[in-house]
């Protein structure tokens, strides 16, 4: 299947500060990304959809201006997280679509987790 | 409004034995459906998938049906081995629209295999 990668795996952070989250398909390009959200035990609750080339689709209730996107290529899409609070620490997970296969099948990142202290 | 849903938050079944995991939705507009497995702190990895058009997909261990009238959906893992434990997330997309390519995802079921 096809691979996407995340970088950082993990990262701490001091309130107020800002982080960047790199998404990059490896091996297809991706004209679309998502970016999802998971706390404890809980479901990915999907926060944007990134679009290369475009400004990103952001789900009701995400703060855009908190949750900066950046889809600059077909194969890299970036999550900013500006002056980020303990209420943001969370597990981060993107997902990048395959246009080569029919229905467009999603593959995620290893995700990323987010400390804010 | 939990559009997707698996009711059962987690499953206990023995090495060899069949798995079976639960999903029901709410919106019609659903028309193609996916199965992923999670590990703690990793990300989803796709499992298996079917379409509105059929009723029955297999894939090795695994097969997935497809009730529409009764807006339900399992996946059957034949048979079940401890490497198979991990949470098991359902998720259902639309065809077209704006929704296209969005992932609705369900609240997950834990599997544990035992030996």
């Amino acid at each position: 299947g096809a691979v996407v990668s995340q970088h950082p795996s993990w990262v701490i952070c001091k309130s107020g500060t800002s982080v960047k989250i790199e998404c990059r398909s490896l091996d297809f390009q991706a004209t679309t990304m998502f970016w999802y959200r998971q706390f404890p035990k809980q479901s990915l609750m999907l926060m944007a959809t990134s679009n290369e080339g475009s400004k990103a689709t952001y789900e009701q209730g995400v703060e855009k201006d908190k949750f900066l996107i950046n889809h600059a290529s077909l194969t890299l899409s970036t999550l900013t997280v500006t002056s980020a609070h303990p209420e943001d620490s969370s597990f981060y997970i993107c997902s990048a679509s395959d246009p080569r296969l029919v229905y467009n099948e999603q593959f995620f990142g290893p995700g990323t987790r987010l400390t804010v202290l | 409004d939990q559009q997707v849903k698996q009711n059962s938050p987690s499953l206990s079944v023995q090495e060899g034995r069949i798995s079976i995991l639960n999903c029901d939705y709410t919106n019609s507009m659903f028309d193609y459906f996916l199965w992923y497995k999670k590990y703690p702190a990793e990300g989803p990895t796709f499992l298996i998938s079917i379409s509105s058009i059929k009723d029955k997909n297999e894939d090795g261990r695994f097969t997935v049906f497809l009730n529409k009238s009764a807006k339900h959906l399992s996946l059957h893992i034949v048979p079940s081995q401890p490497g198979d434990s991990a949470v098991y997330f359902c998720a259902a997309s639309e065809a077209g629209g704006t929704s296209y390519g969005k992932l609705t995802f369900g609240q997950g079921t834990i599997l544990t295999v035992h030996p």
